[in-house]
């Protein structure tokens, strides 16, 4: 069984174009969040929600709305994607303010 | 904020050597410190972790210690082996934040047989 899972694992579109990344976790926690991993690797905090509700908005530009519709699903919404969205974006979940966060496999987000 | 240095970005160790990984971290309000690891193509795996009521922490070839004073935190491995390499990410995260992880930039450990 898949503890975090997300959904499509590749994603190439043109700039512009709008697209959605699903994440579901069947363990039970309370709060989700959204990691991007630059082509650097470097991994950086972009959303969490505890019990369906926004906790952390960093600066992201307002084009990426997430949106969760119950603790086990969080959704991340891009629009008008441009080149620099290029990018791996883990969902990921943990107990809220417990620490230890399980990660999805990660969407490669490829914009041309 | 919460700001997490790591050394080195690369290392490589012959098979059967230790591998030593360092971070440093800025909020002494942060209080648990996880190791990731992360091989090609897949999400970062939780290896140990420790929290910041305990000096240190094993289990089998992988230890962590932690300087509280000092504010910084190390990853040992033991009896290197080939299927370790990958990227090794160490993070921070206080009680009194909303949970969220500030990583470091990674290591990539490669083992060479």
């Amino acid at each position: 069984d898949t503890a975090v899972s997300q959904t499509p694992k590749y994603l190439v579109t043109q700039m512009g174009n709008d697209k959605s990344i699903k994440c579901e976790q069947n363990l039970g926690h309370d709060t989700m969040y959204w990691y991007k991993q630059d082509s650097k690797k470097f991994l950086k905090i972009m959303f969490s929600y505890n019990n369906k509700e926004l906790i952390i908005n960093e600066t992201v530009p307002n084009r990426f709305s997430p949106k969760s519709p119950d603790k086990a699903h969080l959704n991340l919404h891009i629009n008008s994607l441009e080149l620099g969205d290029s990018a791996v974006y883990f969902c990921a979940s943990s107990q809220f303010r417990q620490g230890d966060h399980t990660f999805g496999s990660g969407t490669r987000l490829t914009v041309v | 904020g919460e700001n997490v240095e790591q050394h080195p970005s690369t290392l490589s160790v012959q098979e059967g050597d230790s591998a030593v990984i360092k971070c440093t971290y800025s909020d002494s309000a942060s209080n648990y410190f996880p190791w990731y690891k992360q091989e090609l193509g897949k999400g970062p795996q939780l290896i140990i972790d420790i929290r910041s009521n305990v000096g240190e922490k094993k289990d089998q070839r992988i230890a962590v210690t932690l300087n509280k004073t000092a504010k910084h935190f190390s990853l040992h491995i033991t009896e290197t082996q080939p299927e370790d390499s990958a990227v090794y990410f160490c993070a921070a995260s206080s009680r009194g934040s909303q949970g969220n992880l500030i990583f470091g930039k990674g290591t990539k450990l490669s083992v060479k047989p």
